[in-house]
This record gives structure tokens, sequence and C-alpha cells, in this order.
């Protein structure tokens, strides 16, 4: 069983779409991040959130944690090509000092033009 | 300047073979890690260093070891190579205290053959 499970797996979308990824577990977390990561390069933190129904927005993403800080969504507006990639979810555990990120399985996104 | 490199960005190597993987970061961070992401784009976190001590051992075959020289390089050697050794191995790095602010390098592409 996944502690963080992501949704959907794959998303195939055209040009000036929007769309919304999830990312849902049942435990309780103090923060939660999202990441981008383009082929062939490694995962770039976009955001973290740390406040039940927090929303925070880059250009045009925008996260959002949970009331409950169980799960939280990443929605984009007005796809762009750009936008294309591996979007992760993650979460950090055994503390700030040592601890370790655990991250959800993904979502594959591919805008097409 | 390349913030968090890695060496090599391929590696090709038959079944039993050893081989390792370097990694550099010149961002001044004294804690490192190894995740490997397998062809699922799964990322799961292997190891973690703090100033050339190993703090995070998950459950990885004792193939692999690391090796920390100091806080700015960390090395993933990996005896007698399996197939299902094939995946991608990423370096990350942050500051101690700030585990939620990890910067990845590039990747590294194995295939065992």
């Amino acid at each position: 069983t996944q502690l963080l499970e992501q949704s959907p797996q794959f998303l195939s979308i055209q040009e000036g779409e929007n769309l919304t990824v999830y990312c849902n577990s049942s435990s309780v977390f103090s923060s939660l991040q999202w990441y981008r990561q383009e082929p062939g390069e490694g995962p770039v933190l976009l955001v973290t959130v740390v406040t039940g129904g927090e929303v925070k927005k880059l250009k045009r993403l925008t996260f959002q944690f949970g009331d409950a800080r169980k799960d939280s969504s990443l929605h984009i507006t007005a796809a762009q090509p750009g936008d294309t990639g591996l979007y992760l979810c993650a979460v950090l555990s055994g503390g700030t000092s040592y601890g370790k990120l655990t991250f959800g399985q993904g979502t594959i996104l591919t805008v097409h033009p | 300047d390349t913030a968090v490199s890695q060496t090599p960005k391929y590696l090709v190597t038959q079944m039993g073979n050893d081989k390792s993987i370097k990694c550099e970061q010149n961002l001044g961070h004294d804690t490192m890690y190894w995740y490997k992401q397998d062809s699922k784009k799964f990322l799961k976190i292997m190891f973690s260093y703090n100033n050339k001590e190993l703090i995070i051992n998950e459950t990885v075959p004792n193939r692999f070891s690391p090796k920390s020289p100091d806080k700015a390089h960390l090395n993933l050697h990996i005896n007698s190579l399996e197939l299902g050794d094939s995946a991608v191995y990423f370096c990350a790095s942050s500051f101690q205290g700030y585990s939620y602010e990890q910067y990845f390098g590039p990747g590294t592409r194995l295939t065992v053959t």
C-alpha cells in the first residue's frame, strides 16, 4: 500500500485545457510538496504547503492542501507544452533534520500543441 | 554552474559487474541522498549521509554501498549487478534541518544487460 496515491497516472491533453492532479492519503501530514520532473532531469521542487486549506499559486499552477492535511491537488490552467513532465507529490517523515522524502507514484502529463 | 552533478549520465553494463556512480554538490549542503527511480517512475530513497555519516539506510541489498569522502561528495558503488538494478539513480542534497528542501541531480540511467 502506497503512502501517497496520485491520480491520474497518465494525462494527455491539448494546449489550452485545464487539468487537476490529485494526491491522496489516509495519513495526516505536517506538510506536503509538489515536484516536477522533466525528461532526463531530476525532480525540481515547485511548492511546499503546510497549513490545512492552504492555497498557493505559481503562475498558472494552483496548489491546495486539504483541510485535514491528508490530501492535496495541483490545478493547471491553460496548459502549455512546456508543462509536460512528471508531477510528483511528496511528504517528509522523520523530522526536518534527518527526514526522508516519500513520493507518490507520479502523474505523467503530456500537453500537445 | 551545476548545483548537483552526477557521473556518468548513462551506464550500460553486464550482469555480475561492479560499477560506481559519483555525485558532487557545490551548494555547501551537509546532507546528501541517493534515490532510485524504477521503470514506472516510482522514486524511492535509498541512503542519506550527513557530514560523511550514514543517517538513512533503507531496505537496500548490501550489494549497494554508499561512500562519502567529504560532505560535498557521495558515491554509490554497486557489486554483482543484477537485471533488477536497472533504473535511474538520483543524488540529492540539502542542509541538515532543511531536508524538505532537497536539490536533485540530473540522474544516472543504469542499464544492466
